[in-house]
């Protein structure tokens, strides 16, 4: 199995710009998460699906972020506009059956904001 | 708020030479606690997972352990390819289903 596949691997724009991260889990896992990792906060849940349906949202910072799961083999996370303080590494995470157990993240996505 | 805290931040040991991390958790109610490894550039490897306190997990020469109000992972005799972060993060009770991770202990490992 090919693992969580996360893309781009770096991501740098500027203040305003839009900016679209892609998440593809593996392969019949049912849920899926997406976190967000800075040296201040640690690794910090923005929101996760089930079997395609947001279950919790709490953690997005704000409306100018977005996530979606059109179908069970992708997810997007959306900034717009994006900011400097965006600046983190955003993980993509699935898991089969449980939110909570043995979570397999991908590489993440270097994201910076000038 | 339910807190995860990690110590020490960083840890610097030599080759063989043993320790233990420690996670400690508020104690407002534990469901579950697991660890993680993390390599620089990469996303967090699950490693174990406790319920209930006097649990111990062991693989190769990482053992962890668990009480009421914290949890250790022993490294022994570490080896450089040990060098990592290691995440601790709790399943609180009363927090529907999310983990709240502590923000990890940097280890490395010297010849």
């Amino acid at each position: 199995d090919a693992g969580v596949i996360q893309s781009p691997r770096h991501e740098v724009t500027e203040m305003g710009q839009e900016v679209t991260l892609r998440c593809k889990p593996i392969s019949g896992h049912d849920y899926l998460f997406w976190y967000r990792q800075t040296m201040m906060r640690g690794l910090e849940l923005l929101i996760y699906f089930n079997n395609n349906v947001p279950i919790d949202d709490s953690g997005m910072p704000e409306d100018r972020f977005s996530a979606k799961m059109p179908n069970a083999s992708f997810s997007t996370l959306k900034i717009q506009p994006s900011e400097p303080r965006d600046s983190a590494v955003y993980f993509c995470a699935s898991s089969f059956g449980t939110p909570t157990e043995k979570l397999f993240f991908g590489s993440g996505t270097q994201l910076s904001v000038l | 708020e339910d807190q995860v805290t990690q110590s020490p931040e960083a840890l610097r040991l030599q080759e063989g030479e043993s320790s233990s991390l420690n996670c400690s958790y508020t104690v407002s109610g534990l469901r579950g606690l697991f660890w993680y490894r993390q390599d620089p550039g990469k996303g967090p490897e699950f490693l174990f997972t406790l319920y209930s306190a006097g649990e111990e997990k062991e693989k190769e020469r990482l053992k962890a352990t668990l009480t009421k109000k914290e949890s250790f992972l022993h490294i022994t005799a570490p080896k450089p390819e040990d060098s990592a972060t290691y995440l601790c993060a709790v399943h609180f009770t009363g927090t529907a289903s999310k983990l709240t991770f502590g923000t990890g202990t940097r280890l490395q490992v010297t010849l």
